[in-house]
């Protein structure tokens, strides 16, 4: 069974351009979240999607956000980057409505804003 | 949810089970407890997951105490390999929102 994958693995960017994020999830999964890694802060949540909605919401600015499709496929888009985007993009899976299930994470996207 | 409180590094012999301590006094019944390890620049890969009784498969076992309020991630034949942030989270059933803290810096050495 393919894991979570997440496209492209590495990108480079200049500020004040904006980028967008891909997400596969495993089959039959149909919540996406995305998560964002960085040196200073941790791993901090972002948003989560299911049903082409979004459920949940962490604290960053409207630059961030995100979509996703009737396959269930995800996308973030980061609008007017700032040096401080630079960050391991994470995105993870998961079944609901399973009890308990887990959330499995892709390889990340490595970002870096120069 | 509730948070978790984690020892910020530990080592281990190789060979030897690698025991991790979490604190989650706070924690609500509907919670389960999850652990999740990463390893350097690679997306955290999940390990084990429990609601009230101990759990076991073939990566580690989860040791959950009665009152629920902490619990330990017990790796019985640790391997250089295992070295990693190991992240103890605790999340409502069906929500996919996980809040990671620092997590504990596990060394194995030879």
């Amino acid at each position: 069974k393919a894991g979570v994958t997440q496209t492209p693995r590495y990108l480079i960017k200049t500020r004040g351009q904006q980028v967008t994020l891909s997400c596969s999830p495993i089959s039959g999964h149909r919540s996406v979240s995305w998560y964002q890694q960085t040196p200073g802060q941790g791993l901090q949540f972002l948003f989560e999607y299911f049903s082409e909605t979004q459920r949940n919401k962490g604290n960053f600015p409207g630059r961030f956000s995100g979509r996703q499709f009737s396959n269930s496929r995800s996308e973030m888009n980061v609008s007017t980057l700032e040096l401080g985007d630079s960050a391991l993009y994470l995105c993870a899976s998961s079944l609901v409505g399973q009890g308990a299930s887990p959330a499995f994470f892709g390889q990340g996207t490595r970002l870096t804003v120069v | 949810d509730a948070k978790t409180t984690q020892p910020p590094s530990m080592d281990c012999a190789e060979g030897r089970a690698a025991n991790l301590p979490c604190n989650h006094s706070t924690i609500s019944g509907n919670e389960y407890v999850y652990w999740y390890r990463q390893i350097h620049s690679q997306g955290p890969q999940y390990i084990i997951h429990g609601l009230k009784n101990n759990e076991t498969n073939e990566m580690a076992s989860l040791i959950i105490t009665e009152d629920r309020k902490s619990s330990t991630l017990i790796l019985p034949h640790a391997t250089l390999r295992d070295t990693a942030v190991y992240y103890c989270i605790v999340r409502v059933v069906d929500g996919n929102k996980l809040v990671f803290g620092a997590g504990t810096i596990l060394r194995v050495k030879s």
